[in-house]
């Protein structure tokens, strides 16, 4: 079936450092990802839309500045969360459609887990 | 617009009885439904989806669930629980611009 790669899986870095995060479709090629973070206990809250090619769509809310996504091929997205502080410690999950149709389920990767000291 | 409200936060089972996961949708249009299983630590697992195909889905380990339109329900179910079925259970609704509401998730938790 559909896989979705996502790395690292675990990363612990200082105050200030940018930390980037990599998703990958590893048997189909996705357009569309979404980046979602994850709060403990809550659900998933989507951060934004990457599209192969172009700028991505954020949502409300989610600073584009500090959360830079790259679309560079339909096969890799990538976050880069720019000057972490304690308060950017979270779980992040990416996702993949394997066309542009709704009918087909989003694959997700299983997810980076940031902690900033 | 759409909305996805999963009715329990929290359910707990005895190993070997059934469970009930609840979930009730509102979409402007006709939308496409998956349930997903979340481990701790870990990204998300589909477990089954509707499609406008079938109203009642089989999924993966034993699990099914029925679309019911006249209650715009979508309630995940299977006969026997398993210790392995302990987990965060999300359910969730696509439209065609791909981008997708998620409930705010159900804990089941499997008694032995």
């Amino acid at each position: 079936g559909a896989v979705v790669s996502q790395h690292p899986s675990w990363v612990i870095c200082k105050s200030g450092t940018s930390v980037k995060i990599e998703c990958r479709s590893l048997d189909f090629q996705a357009t569309t990802m979404f980046w979602y973070r994850q709060f403990p206990k809550q659900s998933l809250m989507l951060m934004a839309t990457s599209n192969e090619g172009s700028k991505a769509t954020y949502e409300q809310g989610v600073e584009k500045d500090k959360f830079l996504i790259n679309h560079a091929s339909l096969t890799l997205s990538t976050l880069t969360v720019t000057s972490a502080h304690p308060e950017d410690s979270s779980f992040y999950i990416c996702s993949a459609f394997p066309d542009s149709y709704s009918n087909q389920p989003q694959h997700f990767g299983d997810g980076t887990r940031l902690s900033i000291l | 617009a759409q909305s996805v409200t999963q009715l329990d936060s929290h359910v707990s089972v005895s190993e070997g009885t059934p469970v009930l996961l609840r979930c009730n949708y509102s979409s402007s249009y006709s939308p496409s439904l998956f349930w997903y299983v979340q481990h701790p630590n870990k990204g998300l697992q589909l477990l089954l989806k509707y499609t406008s195909a079938a109203t009642l889905v089989k999924g993966i380990n034993g699990f099914e669930a029925e679309f019911k339109k006249s209650e715009t329900s979508f309630h995940l179910t299977k006969p026997s629980a398993h210790m392995s079925d302990a987990a965060e259970y999300f359910c969730v609704v696509t439209l065609n611009a791909g981008k997708s509401t998620f409930g705010d998730g159900t804990t089941l938790t499997v008694k032995p």
